[in-house]
């Protein structure tokens, strides 16, 4: 079964880094894509970044650029979203999603990580 | 960036009623790269429909996708009351790919 468990809630202050995971199984975790995914209180979904786990692959959106880093290590099949300055803005649910391509639609999804950034 | 714009925002229905959710794209998707994904409160998005017709895995044939070009109809033959739910559009024909703002389909 193909699954995508995301690492649990986070709650931190403005300027604290952050690194949460999501950890695949089921699957060949280095053949497929693995997408961040933001949605932030009540609002829809934006693509923020992609790797491709086999070779580090790494492509980002314009509006994300600079203020995450995606990151994975294939050798226990888990992709990372990383942040080194969080900001009150960057609270939201994130989830990580499994895509065939690096331009594709996604067919699994973890449960998502909800972060919480409060002074 | 492509832009995809959802219509209804809302969309009040009733069990065993036809539901259609649009979706529009600012420019041409390319090779008709457009994904749909249902989203229940408190749960992750699940895939329903990729390359504008092609249904998911396990999704049930009352959904069906069309569409080509700029313009996409997602369509919920009969209502069951576990289908609504917030649907949104997403097309992967140019990066970054781009979702719709979603349209919430909830019961009258």
């Amino acid at each position: 079964e193909v699954q995508l468990v995301q690492s649990g809630a986070e709650v931190k202050k403005p300027g604290e880094s952050l690194k949460i995971s999501c950890k695949g199984s089921g699957y060949s975790f280095t053949t497929y894509w693995i997408a961040w995914v933001r949605q932030m209180p009540g609002k829809g979904l934006e693509w923020m970044g992609i790797i491709y786990p086999g070779d580090s692959d790494t492509r980002y959106s314009p509006s994300f650029q600079g203020q995450v880093t995606i990151s994975a290590d294939k050798s226990i099949s888990t992709a990372y979203l990383q942040w080194s300055s969080l900001k009150a803005s960057d609270t939201a649910m994130y989830y990580c999603a499994r895509g065939r391509y690096s331009n594709g639609y996604y067919d699994y999804w973890g449960q998502g990580t909800l972060v919480t950034v409060s002074s | 960036e492509i832009v995809l714009t959802q219509s209804p925002g809302t969309l009040s229905l009733s069990p065993g009623e036809r539901a259609t959710l649009f979706c529009r794209a600012s420019q041409s998707v390319s090779s008709s790269y457009l994904a749909w994904y249902q989203q229940k409160p408190g749960q992750a998005p699940r895939l329903l429909i990729y390359g504008a017709s092609s249904r998911a895995t396990g999704i049930p044939d009352r959904f069906s996708g069309s569409g080509s070009g700029t313009d996409f109809t997602l369509t919920i033959s009969r209502l069951e009351p576990e289908d609504f739910a917030v649907y949104y559009c997403q097309q992967y024909g140019s990066s970054p790919g781009t979702f719709g703002q979603g349209t919430k389909l909830e019961i009258k």
